[in-house]
């Protein structure tokens, strides 16, 4: 069946770093755009960051372009996505979900938690 | 970009219908056919309920349809049922590759 199983998330220190992967079974990976996409503890869905099939393209959210890289291993089904320079305003659920068309997300993971604190 | 906006909260009692609306710009909703919407329970990832406007993917029942007029996008769901109690956000493709959600609207069954 279709999983995509994120990990890697934990307890950071502010201006630290932190790796999120997604591991992704059941479709092909290859042939698909990937986004990460968080919620804040309470709050709404905020689009993070995408990556096309290829990893040719990357895109990002204003509030973290120059601190997140999303990256993808096809030849493992993984997605990343590296945390630089973290604040207090990161911490949040972070889902990893693929893209259709670049229009909508029908998969998602459970999600990975990363809570930034001293 | 600004998030959409969303009602903070919405009801009904089984069995009836409610619509839960989401504004934009021209710039997003106004200006696209893709518009999505999201169901989450509590401590769930969320689960996609329609897609470009007013499509449904497979597994979802009819009682979910979407709509859109000018800037503003909305989801009904008839025939209310208990699980349908979760939280709903809307999503729009904003152009220039960029994804912005509403704010979510929380539907309580009564």
């Amino acid at each position: 069946q279709v999983q995509f199983v994120e990990s890697g998330g934990g307890v950071v220190q502010p201006g630290r770093s932190l790796r999120l992967s997604c591991a992704v079974s059941g479709v092909t990976f290859s042939n698909h755009g990937m986004h990460w996409v968080r919620q804040a503890p309470g709050k709404g869905l905020e689009w993070v960051a995408f990556i096309w099939s290829d990893g040719s393209n990357k895109y990002y959210v204003d509030s973290v372009k120059g601190r997140f890289t999303i990256s993808r291993d096809n030849s493992e089904n993984i997605l990343y996505l590296q945390m630089n320079s973290v604040t207090a305003e990161d911490t949040a659920v972070y889902y990893c979900t693929r893209d259709r068309a670049k229009d909508y997300f029908d998969y998602w993971g459970q999600g990975t938690l990363v809570t930034v604190s001293s | 970009q600004s998030a959409l906006t969303q009602p903070r909260s919405v009801s009904g009692s089984p069995g009836q219908s409610v619509t839960i609306s989401c504004t934009g710009t021209s710039n997003d909703v106004g200006g696209s056919d893709y518009v999505s919407w999201y169901q989450q329970h509590p401590g769930k990832a969320p689960k996609l309920m329609i897609y470009d406007v007013t499509k449904r993917p497979s597994g979802v029942p009819d009682r979910f349809s979407g709509s859109k007029s000018g800037n503003t996008a909305s989801l009904t769901i008839s025939g209310l049922q208990a699980d349908d109690e979760a939280d709903y956000y809307c999503c729009s493709c904003a152009g220039s590759i960029l994804w912005v959600f509403g704010g979510g609207t929380k539907l309580t069954v009564l």
